[in-house]
């Protein structure tokens, strides 16, 4: 059965700081990796999608991938309320279909 | 243009209606997925279409049924259902099966 985990949260930061969300995933052979926000009765609404090892910036956003450790991470800079929100981890292997985690909410204090 | 619509936006229906959701995309996206969500709960793979046809059914009853009737669209029609199914109901689409999915805004359905 291949897993993601995430920490449901609620996962509080104040405004202007560093939010960091993880997800750890439990098949080896994964190769895909994404990080999809929804807001509460909206659709998943796609951030940022990584593939290999390290680091992917994307504005306020970076996305770092361990594969050894089989651990991926979405980092926001500079928090904003507009953050706030349920952020999903989604891994796919070659040819197989998304598997999400259960999502983390994050909430950005003012 | 990463745009999926899906229409209706809303959905109330009784048990032993007959109705329909529809999807479009004109990426040129050549994989088509219907999820189920519940609250709190992450998206649920129902359907997959690769390339205009259907390669994953997870499982789910036959008063769902998909159709795919083109490259751009896709349907999913509804009969008999049981207010269980009560969820928001999305469609995504994706370049290939690997690939990103891009979801649309999803139905609310609401079975009375």
């Amino acid at each position: 059965q291949k897993e993601v985990e995430q920490n449901s949260g609620p996962l509080s930061v104040p405004e202007g700081a560093i939010a960091s969300l993880n997800c750890t995933y439990s098949d080896r052979g994964s190769q895909s990796f994404f990080w999809y926000r929804q807001y509460s009765g909206k659709s998943p609404e796609l951030i940022m999608f990584i593939y290999s090892n390290g680091d992917k910036e994307d504005g306020r956003f970076t996305a770092q991938l361990n594969k050894a450790s089989q651990y991926v991470s979405l980092l926001i800079r500079d928090s904003q309320p507009s953050d706030s929100a349920t952020y999903l981890c989604a891994v796919t292997s070659h040819g197989q279909n998304f598997v999400f985690g259960p999502g983390t909410r994050l909430s950005v204090l003012p | 243009d990463t745009e999926v619509t899906q229409t209706p936006k809303h959905l109330v229906m009784g048990m032993t209606n007959k109705k329909s959701l529809k999807c479009e995309q004109h990426m040129g996206h050549r994989a088509m997925y219907w999820y189920k969500q519940k609250a709190k709960k992450p998206p649920e793979l129902m359907f997959v279409y690769s390339y205009e046809k259907l390669s994953i059914n997870e499982s789910v009853p036959s008063r769902f049924s998909p159709e795919c009737p083109n490259s751009s669209l896709l349907n999913l029609h509804l009969h008999a259902l049981q207010p269980e199914d009560s969820a928001l109901y999305l469609c995504a689409s994706s370049l290939a099966g690997d690939y990103e999915q891009y979801f649309g805004p999803g139905t609310r359905l609401t079975v009375t």
